[in-house]
């Protein structure tokens, strides 16, 4: 089956600890995408990716970083900078060209202690 | 960045009746505006879309309608279900990106 695959699901950590999200898509798109997503407010883009070795921040991006070293992966790193790491994460990915379907995984769900 | 206004941030229908959600934008660059569906924990998922050279697009009980002259688009529910019961949000694309609003919780009342 083809689709996006986050891990993982839930996740614990510390004040002052930095946490990867994994995102990984055997869909062959070249656009890969990071949302935030925090109760009443929506999803707000963090970082986003249109080919492998090239990204772009988001609205949101301060606190977080990202590589695209391979077409079919996209981590997200939440750094100790990051002031308010506690929410919900959804990696998403899509065709580029045409604005078309983001194709959303099933989200990780960061809390920090 | 692009700024979309979604209202309301809450819905509740009887079953059966019909739910519409609204949304407003500023650019007038904008393009492609869709709308996703959010169940419970999981992702939100593509359900309708509408470019902007189409004012209206129908799929069996869902509908999208655009405005552009007046910066507005609509997702109508009719003969709404209580698997309709989710969190809908608008989104529009420019600028490279998808910006969404800040969504619907929408509940049917059996």
């Amino acid at each position: 089956d083809g689709g996006i695959t986050q891990s993982p699901k839930y996740l614990f950590r510390k004040e002052g600890q930095n946490v990867t999200l994994s995102c990984e898509q055997n869909l062959n798109h070249d656009a890969m995408y990071w949302y935030r997503q925090d109760p009443g407010q929506g999803l707000r883009l963090i970082y986003y990716s249109q080919i492998v070795n090239d990204f772009q921040k988001g609205d949101i991006a301060e606190g977080y970083s990202v590589s695209r070293e391979k077409k079919e992966s996209f981590p997200l790193t939440v750094t100790s900078a990051q002031k308010n790491p506690t929410a919900f994460y959804l990696c998403a990915s899509s065709r580029t060209g045409t604005p078309g379907e983001l194709f959303f995984g099933e989200g990780s769900r960061l809390t920090v202690l | 960045g692009e700024n979309v206004e979604q209202h309301p941030s809450t819905l509740s229908v009887q079953e059966g009746d019909s739910a519409v959600i609204k949304c407003t934008y500023s650019d007038s660059a904008s393009n492609y505006f869709p709308w996703y569906k959010q169940e419970l924990g999981k992702g939100p998922q593509l359900i309708i879309d509408i470019r902007s050279n189409v004012g209206e697009k129908k799929d069996q009980r869902i509908a999208v309608t655009l405005n552009k002259t007046a910066k507005h688009f609509s997702l109508h529910i009719t003969e709404t279900q209580p698997e309709d019961s989710a969190v809908y949000f608008c989104a529009l694309f420019g600028n490279e990106k998808l910006t969404f609003g800040t969504g619907t919780r929408l509940t049917i009342i059996p």
